[in-house]
């Protein structure tokens, strides 16, 4: 059964670095979206991107965050300057299609930043 | 407003029983999509079951089912005979017609615990 593929599955580095999490979708998938989940807390939408731009995204998505979808299957999240707060899991889903369909998420990349 | 709501941050249940996690919702769309996913301890986010608004029938999936009452705006997930492995945080989330992102909204979720 396809799935959404993240990695890595987790990653640790310092205040201040640039992290890269990535992401391939489901191959059909048109709408891609990355969600954040401080630990024990709500699944919190960061972006949303559609025909290779963003669609929408949060206040929590600021100027430290960008997407890409460089090759037309990868989908990433990049982080520019990491803060100690950046510290959470990172999700990937994707779907097919509108309101009625599923939206599938990848395992989750758990990052921390140190 | 929160757009889903579920009431219950944890949940006991005695393995082999049935229960019946709560999720109330609120769009002024009438095209939706409804969904629960399942967060065992290790993180991931699995998808469990799915309801349509124009869904006549409650959708189920093996030991699950969504209970859909569209009037009430409520999207309950039973799981009937409870297992060890079912201990989890189970979302609630939504999708919404307008708008044309149709990004899923979540629930802030419901802690299960399945007794032995």
């Amino acid at each position: 059964e396809p799935e959404v593929t993240q990695t890595p599955s987790h990653q640790v580095t310092q205040m201040g670095q640039e992290v890269i999490l990535r992401c391939v979708p489901i191959s059909n998938h048109l709408y891609f979206y990355w969600y954040r989940q401080i630990l024990g807390q709500k699944v919190e939408f960061l972006v949303s991107f559609y025909n290779n731009e963003i669609s929408e995204k949060s206040e929590i998505f600021d100027d430290q965050f960008s997407v890409e979808r460089p090759d037309g299957s990868n989908f990433t999240l990049k982080i520019r300057s990491t803060k100690l707060e950046d510290s959470a899991m990172y999700f990937c889903a994707s779907s097919d299609g509108g309101e009625l369909t599923e939206a599938f998420f990848g395992q989750g990349t758990r990052l921390t930043v140190v | 407003a929160q757009k889903i709501t579920q009431t219950q941050p944890g949940m006991f249940v005695q393995e082999k029983e049935a229960v019946t996690l709560d999720c109330t919702y609120d769009t002024s769309d009438q095209s939706y999509g409804l969904f629960w996913y399942k967060q065992p301890s290790s993180g991931e986010m699995i998808f469990l079951i799915y309801q349509g608004s124009y869904d006549e029938q409650n959708a189920t999936e093996g030991r699950y089912s969504l209970n859909f009452q569209k009037a009430r705006k409520s999207a309950n997930l039973v799981i009937s005979a409870s297992q060890l492995g079912d201990s989890a945080m189970y979302f609630c989330a939504m999708r919404e017609g307008g708008g044309g992102s149709y990004i899923p909204t979540f629930g802030r979720g419901t802690s299960l615990i399945v007794h032995p």
